[in-house]
């Protein structure tokens, strides 16, 4: 069965609107998850790293003003894409788990975010 | 530089056909290594993870050559059902995965 979840899974909207993504870890405790997003026919891309209890690590060229990320415990983390825009719209995607260096992560099932 | 780079395919092959697919990384820090199966607009899912010993379960055998930082994946027997694209990840420690951008494979009848 899954071992991370993540809603919703289609998100249709204006543009102006946020939207918040959650990210959940089902049967583990997850003290860093990571948002990535894959644009079509394109790699994922890391956004952030969420960390629990502090501030999330962005990478390079990603707003964090734009993107709102809060791990507020061991089990959830939020995106919000605040204002989006069309060229938001994309497929988000959360991972947790690998704790160790060898153990692969798992992904939450993703969010298709269409802004219109 | 991209820092996982596959072949984008397509590769089309037909069934019970072997394909073999390749990666390299260009980071000597990446230390563990795995290969992701991902459907059209679904989630990555785990196939195997990579080992410089290899290995290999069932039709699937992965393998790691840390001094060419070279990533190898072979299938054999292909079927229909492996049709999807097949993503090369490397990790450093902790930290996110770095995915390749995928190879596409479509097996026909």
């Amino acid at each position: 069965g899954a071992v991370v979840s993540q809603h919703p899974s289609w998100v249709i909207c204006k543009s102006g609107t946020s939207v918040k993504i959650e990210c959940r870890s089902l049967d583990f405790q997850a003290t860093t998850m990571f948002w990535y997003r894959q644009f079509p026919k394109q790699s994922l891309m890391l956004m952030a790293t969420s960390n629990e209890g502090s501030k999330a690590t962005y990478e390079q060229g990603v707003e964090k003003d734009k993107f709102l990320i809060n791990h507020a415990s061991l089990t959830l983390s939020t995106l919000t894409v605040t204002s989006a825009h069309p060229e938001d719209s994309s497929f988000y995607i959360c991972s947790a788990g690998g704790g160790s260096e060898d153990q692969p992560q798992h992904f939450g099932d993703g969010t298709r975010l269409s802004i219109l | 530089r991209k820092e996982v780079e596959q072949d984008p395919g397509p590769f089309n092959v037909p069934e019970g056909a072997t394909v073999a697919f390749n990666c390299t990384y260009s980071n000597s820090a990446s230390q563990s290594f795995f290969w992701y199966r991902q459907d059209c607009r679904k989630e990555p899912k785990l196939l195997m993870s990579v080992y410089s010993s290899g290995n290999e379960d069932g039709r699937f055998t992965a393998q790691l050559n840390r001094a060419s930082q070279y990533i190898s994946l072979l299938i054999r027997d292909s079927k229909l059902s492996d049709s999807a694209t097949y993503l090369c990840v490397a990790r450093r420690g902790r930290r996110a995965l770095t995915f390749g951008s995928g190879t596409r494979l479509q097996v026909q009848p």
